[in-house]
């Protein structure tokens, strides 16, 4: 069973701060996607990342997966308050038509 | 932007009843998948479907579980007798590559009462 944990689990900090959320596993995944949930409804993908030691970035924010492919996280610059929701990670072992296997969160608050 | 989109978003059952939940996945995508989210918990796979049939499950797509593309555009998910503890919210998802490009829908909030 691949496990994937997040750290913090629960983060709260000032707007303008900068933030960094890690997803952590012993296994290697082919794929590693982060996720943003909104409550009530279904995770939305910001990023996937295959390559190790791969960097993407999206605004003010920065992904990267560790160069064993067993790890990942998620840097945010300037936190504004419209960043506030639960981030996912989400991982996949195998390319093609692979289940995800989701980490446990981080709910990310931002105070104005 | 395309859509998956779930029907119906809240499903209210009493425990023994049969419901079906419904997904119409992006139309050019060719594989499916389910997942559920209990309370408080983490996202949980339960199943894939490729070229009509289904690719993996996991230890929770028991018996009482199954699912159908009845017409090329809907999924559905069959619960065939609720228990209490099939009570979260279940997710649809399909993707165009089966990897790396996943859209989620909003989701049906199933209680068994």
């Amino acid at each position: 069973t691949q496990l994937l944990e997040q750290s913090p689990q629960f983060l709260s900090i000032q707007e303008g701060e900068n933030l960094t959320v890690y997803c952590n596993s012993s296994s290697v995944f082919s794929s590693l996607q982060w996720y943003r949930q909104e409550p009530g409804e279904g995770p939305v993908l910001l990023v996937t990342v295959v390559t190790g030691g791969e960097v993407k970035k999206l605004k003010r924010l920065t992904f990267q997966f560790g160069d064993a492919r067993k790890d990942s996280s998620l840097h945010i610059t300037a936190a504004q308050p419209g960043d506030t929701g639960l981030y996912l990670c989400a991982g996949a072992i195998h390319f093609g038509n692979e289940k995800l296997t989701f980490g446990t969160g981080t709910r990310l608050t931002i105070i104005p | 932007e395309p859509e998956v989109t779930q029907t119906p978003s809240h499903q209210v059952t009493q425990m023994g009843q049969e419901v079906i939940l419904r997904c119409v996945p992006i139309s050019n995508h060719l594989y499916f998948y389910w997942y559920r989210q209990i309370l408080g918990q983490k996202v949980e796979f339960l199943v894939s479907f490729y070229n009509n049939e289904i690719s993996e499950k996991s230890e929770i797509f028991d018996d009482q579980f199954s699912v159908e593309r009845p017409d090329g555009s809907n999924f559905t998910l069959k619960i065939r007798s609720t228990k209490l503890e099939d009570s979260a919210m279940y997710f649809c998802a399909s993707s165009a590559d089966g990897s790396q490009s996943y859209t989620f829908g909003s989701g049906t909030r199933l209680t068994v009462v």
